[in-house]
C-alpha cells in the first residue's frame, strides 16, 4: 500500500518562526503537492512538484515556499509565520501515466499547524 | 479553470437510509473525477473514481456515483448508510489534459442519525 507520512500530527509555533513541514511518501509517486484545509473553503492547493527540483505554484501559494531535493520528500516551508496560516495541512502524491487518468491522490494524516 | 461544486454543505440521513451526495463541475471537455472521504481526524480516502467508459462506477465501502456529461454532475449514492459513513466527503475533477492537478469541491459533511 502507498504510504504518505508526514512529520507532525499537532505543531504550535510562534508568529514569526520560520516553519517547515515535512511529507515523505514511499511508493515513487511523480507528483506530491501540499494542501490547506480550513473549514468551508475545502482543500486549496499550495503547491505541487512534478518531479525532483521542480515545482509550480497552486491557488493560494502567497507565505509559503517549497523544496523537493529527493523524489520522495517534499518540505512546506512557512518562511515568518503569521497567525492566518493556523489552518490544517495536507501532504499528498500521485502516480504520472502518460495522459492516463491514473492520478488518484494518495493522502497523508495532515498536520494541524496553530500559529499563536 | 475547472471548478467544483458541492451544493449541501451538510446533510443528515437516518442509519439505513438512501444517500446521494450532489458533485457538479465545470470544465469544457470530460475530466476525470474523484471522491474522497475523510474521517474526523484522517487524511482523504479514495471512493471511487471515473476516467472513461461505464458511466456508473462502482467504488468502496458500497459506494457508487454516476457520471452525467449533459449535466457535468457525478453524484455519489449509496443505498443503505452506516453509522460508520459519518465522515467529510469531497468530489474532485482533474483535467484530462493537466494529469495530478486536482480541483476539490468545498466537502459535504454527512450526519448519521441512529
Amino acid at each position: 500500500d502507498v504510504k504518505v507520512t508526514q512529520s507532525s500530527r499537532y505543531l504550535v509555533k510562534r508568529t514569526g518562526e520560520k516553519v517547515f513541514l515535512e511529507c515523505v511518501q514511499d511508493m515513487d509517486h511523480e507528483n506530491m503537492f501540499w494542501y490547506r484545509q480550513d473549514p468551508g473553503l475545502g482543500l486549496r492547493l499550495i503547491y505541487f512538484s512534478y518531479d525532483v527540483k521542480m515545482k509550480e505554484k497552486g491557488d493560494i501559494p502567497e507565505g509559503y515556499s517549497v523544496s523537493r531535493e529527493k523524489k520522495e520528500r517534499f518540505s512546506l516551508i512557512l518562511e515568518s509565520a503569521s497567525t492566518n496560516q493556523t489552518s490544517m495541512y495536507l501532504c499528498a502524491s500521485s502516480l504520472v501515466v502518460g495522459a492516463g487518468g491514473n492520478n488518484e491522490q494518495f493522502f497523508g494524516p495532515g498536520t494541524r499547524l496553530t500559529v499563536l | 479553470a475547472q471548478s467544483v461544486t458541492q451544493p449541501d454543505i451538510h446533510i443528515t440521513v437516518s442509519e439505513g437510509a438512501s444517500l446521494e451526495l450532489r458533485c457538479n463541475y465545470s470544465y469544457g471537455a470530460t475530466p476525470y473525477l474523484f471522491w474522497y472521504v475523510q474521517s474526523p481526524g484522517q487524511g482523504l480516502q479514495l471512493l471511487l473514481k471515473y476516467f472513461s467508459g461505464d458511466t456508473l462506477v462502482q467504488g468502496i465501502k458500497g459506494f457508487e456515483a454516476e457520471f452525467k456529461r449533459s449535466q457535468s454532475s457525478f453524484n455519489l449514492r449509496k443505498p443503505s448508510v452506516h453509522w460508520s459513513d459519518a465522515a467529510e466527503y469531497f468530489c474532485a475533477v482533474v483535467p484530462n489534459t493537466n494529469a495530478g492537478k486536482s480541483t476539490f469541491g468545498d466537502g459535504t459533511t454527512l450526519t448519521v442519525k441512529p
